[in-house]
């Protein structure tokens, strides 16, 4: 079946460090690629994605890009800030019995601090 | 415009009761999931509406959990005979159709002492 795996947290940086969470995936198919965050208190938000093998997804200042040959989605920020601390969840979803069935990793906790 | 709602946020409960949990869905979408999040994990399917019908609960732990969507909004997610287990966050999404992007609520956090 279909798994995620990426890097346990927490992750503590200092503002404007650059940040990398590692995600790999395994995939029967040709899976569709998020990064989902998680605020506190608050919900799931979608934070960027891709569809497609080297696609790169971007927003806020992250990006991530498959990579098939590595099977990887690696999350990426130049120069995180306090607001950034977070759980971060790297997840895949493929069509199956005619749905986007979503699978996700355990989440990395970030926490940035000033 | 509004997005997925849930409640109560919070729940707590003794073991053995029966809890109900809502999900509100965006308006107009037809698909509807629940998942669990457990403590330090991602989260997990449970099930899958698609309109009024279940149309894959496979992740349904155990014949404790049933869920319903009786016209096609809202649902409404039934456990019984609660167990310590069971404590977790309870997530809803919705999207747009069965295909589409998954938006999510903000959970309801089940306590079960």
């Amino acid at each position: 079946g279909n798994s995620v795996t990426q890097m346990e947290g927490p992750v503590t940086l200092s503002e404007e460090a650059f940040l990398t969470i590692n995600c790999t995936y395994t995939a029967t198919g040709y899976p569709s690629l998020f990064w989902y965050v998680q605020y506190p208190g608050e919900g799931l938000q979608l934070l960027l994605k891709a569809t497609k093998a080297d696609d790169k997804g971007s927003n806020k200042g992250f990006e991530a890009t498959y990579r098939k040959e590595t099977t990887s989605f690696h999350l990426e920020k130049g120069s995180v800030q306090v607001s950034d601390s977070a759980v971060y969840f790297c997840a895949l979803s493929e069509v199956r019995g005619g749905y986007q069935k979503v699978t996700f990793g355990t989440g990395t906790k970030l926490q940035v601090i000033p | 415009g509004a997005g997925v709602s849930q409640t109560p946020s919070n729940k707590v409960t003794e073991k053995g009761k029966y809890v109900e949990l809502r999900c509100d869905p965006i308006s107009g979408h037809t698909a509807l999931y629940w998942y669990r999040q457990s403590l330090g994990q991602g989260p997990e399917f449970l099930i899958y509406f698609q309109g009024t019908g279940a149309a894959d609960d496979s992740g349904l732990p155990n014949d404790r959990f049933f869920a319903v969507r009786p016209e096609g909004s809202v649902s409404t997610l039934k456990i019984q005979r609660t167990e310590r287990g069971d404590s977790a966050v309870y997530l809803c999404a919705s999207s747009q159709d069965r295909e589409g992007e998954q938006y999510f609520g903000p959970g309801t956090r089940l306590t079960v002492t």
